[in-house]
């Protein structure tokens, strides 16, 4: 069975940091993109950032450019979010998601196919 | 940037047919993803690639996408579907989502 775990949300001050790890079991996790996808309480989804397999190629949305940075580690089989400059509009429930797709068919063919239960970030002073 | 677009809600009686639509230019070019969250819950993938379903995903739910939209469809509706719908595709290297679709089933 697939799991991912995600931990590391809590409270931080506007300007501070805070990484989120994501645990993955149940499946090769060496093998799959990883990406995080938040949603503020009350909103829609937003996707935030994603890794390649080899953690060679990561992908970030325009409003975290510069301050966020997704990482992996293969031994652990986790993937990390390190949030930097935080601001009161990164406050969400942050998502860990493994993304599958066709290789052949290109990253619009890949979806998110498996969700952690999240973890949530608030920054408030 | 690219931008999709979907009803804020959706109504429909148990049993009939609810048709919730994802607005976009040229999105019939483009796969598109639709996922449904529950309260409390993490969003969950219901078709993929416009129109295939996950394993253990009902055969109720379909999808189809075509021109500048595309539907996901949800026959014989019952009381454990109501829920937030969020279509989703890719432009270039990043990922776009709709802005939700509540359906509620009255």
């Amino acid at each position: 069975e697939v799991q991912l775990v995600e931990s590391g949300g809590g409270l931080v001050q506007p300007g501070g940091s805070l990484r989120l790890s994501c645990e993955a079991s149940g499946f090769t996790f060496s093998s799959y993109w990883m990406g995080w996808v938040r949603q503020a309480p009350g909103k829609g989804l937003e996707w935030v950032a994603d890794i390649k397999q080899d953690g060679r190629e990561q992908h970030y949305a325009d409003s975290v450019k510069g301050r966020f940075a997704i990482s992996r580690d293969i031994a652990t089989d986790s993937v990390f979010l390190q949030m930097n400059s935080l601001r009161t509009d990164d406050t969400a429930f942050y998502f860990c998601a493994r993304e599958s797709g066709v290789p052949s068919l290109g990253r619009g063919s890949y979806s998110f196919d498996s969700w952690g239960h999240g973890t949530l970030v608030t920054v408030s002073s | 940037s690219y931008e999709l677009t979907q009803p804020p809600s959706v109504s429909v009686s148990p049993g009939q047919t609810a048709s919730i639509t994802c607005s976009g230019d040229k999105l019939g070019n483009r796969y598109v993803y639709w996922y449904q969250q529950k309260p409390g819950q993490s969003p969950t993938l219901v078709i993929y690639q416009d129109k295939k379903r996950p394993s253990g995903i009902p055969e109720r739910f379909s999808g189809s996408n075509s021109g500048n939209t595309a539907t996901l469809t949800i026959s014989e509706t019952q009381a454990m579907d109501e829920a937030e719908f969020y279509c989703q595709a890719w432009d270039s290297s990043t990922v776009v989502f709709g802005g939700g679709t509540r359906l509620t089933i009255l």
